[in-house]
């Protein structure tokens, strides 16, 4: 069983309109989440780490975490067609050195102009 | 500025050839990772290391080995190639506490 599950699968929005992604995960083995986007053919670009439940924001990225609940989520404010990719969200392990991720399949993300 | 390079950034093998994917990084990080990427799973981790000299299988280990001789190095080998091991591998580096850094990927195609 995937320890982070991803939901939509893919989501088309408007310019302007607010897109939301969200991610659950199996179990409380971690503190510690991040949300990162990657353009067709690119690297991982990291938008948001959150630790703690409630909100955290940069820019027009903010992610929501509620432990009890499972479930992180990311919020994009007035996306724009160059935010256009795949939004992956991974919590990272707890207790160990190694301090591994764990990323769901990712959401892809079309922003129409 | 923290940084992960990989080389080379695309690859063509053949089938049952030799591949060494190569990873450097300069954030002085004790943990390096190797995670693919494939439609559908996201990035699953191959193999890891917390340092020089040490090696350990991740998720999907079968079919691929791992070298670290420095802190800096870390190399992915496949042996003997198949088409199912045609998928983009990522390099990290990032211990505990600190932030995790990937290199740009490289796409590996094996006909």
């Amino acid at each position: 069983q995937q320890k982070v599950q991803q939901s939509p699968e893919s989501l088309t929005v408007s310019e302007g309109a607010m897109a939301s992604l969200n991610c659950t995960f199996s179990d409380g083995t971690s503190d510690n989440f991040r949300w990162y986007r990657q353009h067709s053919g690119k690297g991982l670009e990291v938008l948001v780490s959150i630790f703690s439940d409630g909100e955290k924001e940069e820019g027009r990225f903010t992610a929501h975490l509620n432990r009890a609940s499972l479930h992180v989520s990311l919020h994009i404010r007035e996306p724009q067609p160059s935010d256009s990719a795949v939004y992956l969200c991974a919590m990272r392990d707890r207790g160990s050195a190694l301090g591994r991720l764990h990323f769901g399949a990712g959401t892809q993300l079309i922003v129409i102009p | 500025e923290a940084a992960v390079t990989q080389s080379p950034r695309n690859k063509v093998a053949v089938t049952g050839g030799k591949v060494t994917l190569s990873c450097n990084q300069t954030n002085n990080h004790n943990n390096m990772y190797w995670y693919r990427q494939d439609t559908g799973h996201g990035l699953r981790l191959i193999h890891y290391s917390y340092g020089a000299g040490s090696t350990e299988k991740g998720d999907i280990p079968d079919g691929y080995k791992a070298s670290r001789p420095s802190q800096e190095n870390f190399s992915l080998i496949l042996e003997l190639a198949t088409p199912s091991q045609t998928s983009v591998y990522f390099c990290a580096s990032g211990d505990l506490g600190a932030e995790v850094f990937f290199g740009k990927g490289t796409r590996l195609t094996v006909v």
